[in-house]
């Protein structure tokens, strides 16, 4: 079973914020949360990573709840380069599962 | 530096063909991993090398796959014999700490 669960889709308008949700209520106390991007036609793109304190970087922030069973991915200043699929992913052994993410269409 | 290197870009293939993808990770990174993309699965993992050695392979569909990594600066995936459900876009990645994989721009395989 998936570890994690996004919204399928999202639209944002340019230069607004894009706020990215994701569950993962059953990940444990020592587990990271990790993101990548996938811009069409590309490999995925690391993003950012955090485990219980919010991380920002300079492509994203990532926000964190104190119980851990979500977190949410901000872009502060959505542009059309950012509309991509964007995935939210908890380790599984020594793998990162990817799952269908989310697909976030910026527009102008 | 140049990312991850995949060659070719794209390949169409028989059915029955023996297919090599080639993959050329950053320089200075000691993880490799091959990943696969259909729209049907999504992108599945199909195995990974640390230091060179296979790590975990349990993604690799079927015998018909096979990978090496003869050295710290080329890998390859090998398909023998090619099927039409083989068709995908395949991702070589590197990394020096597994959660921060680079990934390469892909190969386009078709298997008609």
């Amino acid at each position: 079973d998936a570890k994690t669960t996004q919204p399928t889709s999202m639209d944002c308008a340019e230069g607004r914020a894009a706020n990215l949700p994701c569950n993962h209520s059953t990940i444990s106390g020592n587990e990271y949360v990790y993101w990548y991007r996938q811009i069409h036609s590309q490999g995925p793109q690391y993003i950012i990573h955090g485990l219980k304190n919010n991380e920002t970087n300079e492509m994203a922030s990532l926000i964190i709840t104190e119980d851990r069973k979500s977190s949410t991915l901000i872009l502060p200043h959505a542009t059309l380069r950012d509309t991509a699929v964007y995935y939210c992913i908890v380790r599984e052994g020594n793998k990162l599962v990817f799952g269908a993410g989310t697909i976030l269409r910026v527009k102008s | 530096d140049a990312g991850v290197i995949q060659s070719p870009r794209h390949e169409v293939t028989e059915m029955g063909q023996e297919v090599t993808l080639r993959c050329k990770p950053i320089s200075g990174h000691n993880s490799l991993f091959w990943y696969r993309q259909t729209m049907m699965r999504g992108l599945e993992l199909l195995i990974y090398f640390n230091n060179n050695v296979p790590i975990d392979d349990s993604g690799m569909p079927e015998d018909r796959f096979s990978a090496k990594m003869p050295n710290a600066s080329f890998s390859t995936l090998k398909i023998q014999p090619s099927e039409p459900r083989d068709s995908a876009v395949y991702f070589c990645a590197s990394g020096s700490r597994f959660y921060e994989q680079y990934f390469g721009p892909g190969t386009r395989l078709t298997v008609t």
